[in-house]
């Protein structure tokens, strides 16, 4: 029974690249959550999406930071034009249900991103 | 700021004794709370949460208490043990599905 899977595990990304972080959430997980964790911080919530939906981009920077959860496939965060002050941990988490509006989220190993 | 906040950024305790986490929050309305793990280099674990209908849960080891007159939160762990040792996490929930962490305690168990 696989956890929330996230690849690649490390990334190292020049300034002004772009940086692809992927998330396979649990089997039969319907929801996404993208955080961000600086060093010594706590997770800061970025977006959280249903398959085919963004349903909250609140935490998400306007500008170079998207994400997507395709009817098939893993979710993508993506990073254009990556800069100095992207470097950091991003988690992916995923619940089950928001029946109870509060379900349990699971998290991933992490992306460590590195901008040079 | 941050609505959720620690008490303490580290402890340190005797592998055998117990252990207390504690957590403030200032919403009110926050009606679910979760305890994460984070060993270093790897994801957030969940131990143990607890809704604002009940002021005690236990499992494993771990005990959460939620006081919702001081909006406090713990975690105490019995018997601590090396493999303890990390990074612990309150998460709180105040709607919807976005939760609010703080920025944690780190437990440190001398053996």
């Amino acid at each position: 029974n696989a956890g929330v899977m996230q690849n690649p595990r490390h990334l190292v990304r020049r300034r002004g690249q772009e940086a692809r972080l992927r998330c396979s959430p649990m089997k039969g997980h319907s929801h996404v959550y993208w955080y961000r964790q600086l060093p010594e911080e706590g997770l800061k919530f970025m977006v959280y999406l249903q398959k085919e939906n963004i349903i909250d981009e609140s935490g998400m920077p306007k500008e170079r930071f998207s994400a997507e959860f395709p009817k098939e496939g893993p979710s993508i965060l993506r990073i254009q034009q990556v800069v100095r002050g992207d470097s950091a941990a991003y988690f992916c988490a995923s619940s089950l249900s928001t029946r109870t509006n509060t379900d349990t989220q699971y998290f991933g190993p992490g992306t460590r991103l590195t901008v040079l | 700021g941050e609505s959720v906040g620690l008490h303490l950024p580290t402890l340190s305790v005797q592998e055998g004794d117990n252990s207390i986490i504690n957590c403030a929050y200032s919403n009110s309305a926050s009606d679910y709370f979760i305890w994460y793990k984070q060993e270093s280099g790897k994801g957030p674990q969940f131990i143990i949460d607890i809704r604002s209908n009940m002021d005690k849960r236990q499992g494993q080891r771990v005990t959460v208490l939620l006081n919702k007159t001081v909006k406090h939160l713990s975690l105490q762990i019995a018997a601590t043990q090396p493999g303890d040792s990390a990074v612990y996490f309150c998460a709180e929930n105040i709607s919807g599905n976005q939760f609010y962490f703080g920025t944690g305690t780190s437990l440190t168990v001398i053996p």
